[in-house]
């Protein structure tokens, strides 16, 4: 099976921006992989921001983005706020099974 | 409002067997291909499984096929994961999601001696 793979961790100040991307080991993402993006606080189920790699659900905040960039999905945060920080996943989907990537633990600092 | 309530997980032995079930409420069951999810604990997500509209249709993760199997009752709005030959490993909050739109609290299988 694919491997996805995100940055560990980022740091962000408070209303600053920061690109999380989410790659293939497979090749370049595309929109046939149907990315989504996940944000998890501790103790909490995931919570769905981003599918079908840029298309927000009604409770994601305006903030968060979803593209393709450079080969890989990206989720950017512009104006991040504290309750942005977060563990983040990215999802792709392959033929007959999907898989999330390792994590991106984001700082808001 | 969209539920989804896991239930089923808890303490086995290792080869032993649990029956994840997830009950829905507040969208078209029927409507939506289903997964399994899970996470150890302090881990990331790993996906386990999903199932087609209908149930005609399923897929595993390498690390569970031949030993986990996903069902589902579309006139009960159920969703159900039997696991068998359970290893250590496959302790975890297992959590369901319609098509990963909404997703529930999770059940945690502690596979222990």
């Amino acid at each position: 099976q694919a491997v996805v793979t995100q940055e560990p961790s980022l740091t962000v100040s408070p209303g600053g921006t920061v690109t999380l991307t989410c790659g293939s080991s497979t090749g370049a993402v595309t929109s046939g992989h149907y990315p989504y993006w996940f944000q998890q606080k501790p103790g909490q189920a995931p919570r769905t921001l981003i599918y079908d790699t840029s298309n927000k659900h009604s409770w994601t905040p305006a903030r968060f983005s979803g593209s393709l960039l450079g080969g890989k999905a990206a989720l950017t945060l512009s104006g991040a706020q504290p309750e942005d920080e977060a563990e983040y996943y990215c999802l792709l989907s392959y033929s007959g099974h999907v898989v999330f990537g390792g994590g991106t633990k984001l700082t808001v600092l | 409002e969209v539920q989804l309530v896991e239930s089923g997980g808890g303490l086995v032995q290792p080869g032993g067997s649990l029956r994840l079930s997830c009950a829905a409420s507040g969208f078209t069951f029927s409507s939506y291909w289903m997964h399994w999810v899970r996470q150890a604990p302090g881990k990331g997500l790993v996906w386990v499984s999903r199932i087609n509209s209908d149930g005609s249709s399923t897929s595993y993760a390498d690390s569970v096929k031949g030993r986990f199997t996903i069902s589902r009752d579309n006139a009960k709005n159920t969703l159900y994961l039997q696991m068998n030959s359970l290893r250590a490993e496959d302790t975890a909050v297992y959590y369901c999601s319609p098509d990963f739109d909404y997703w529930g609290q999770g059940t945690l299988v502690t596979v222990s001696s």
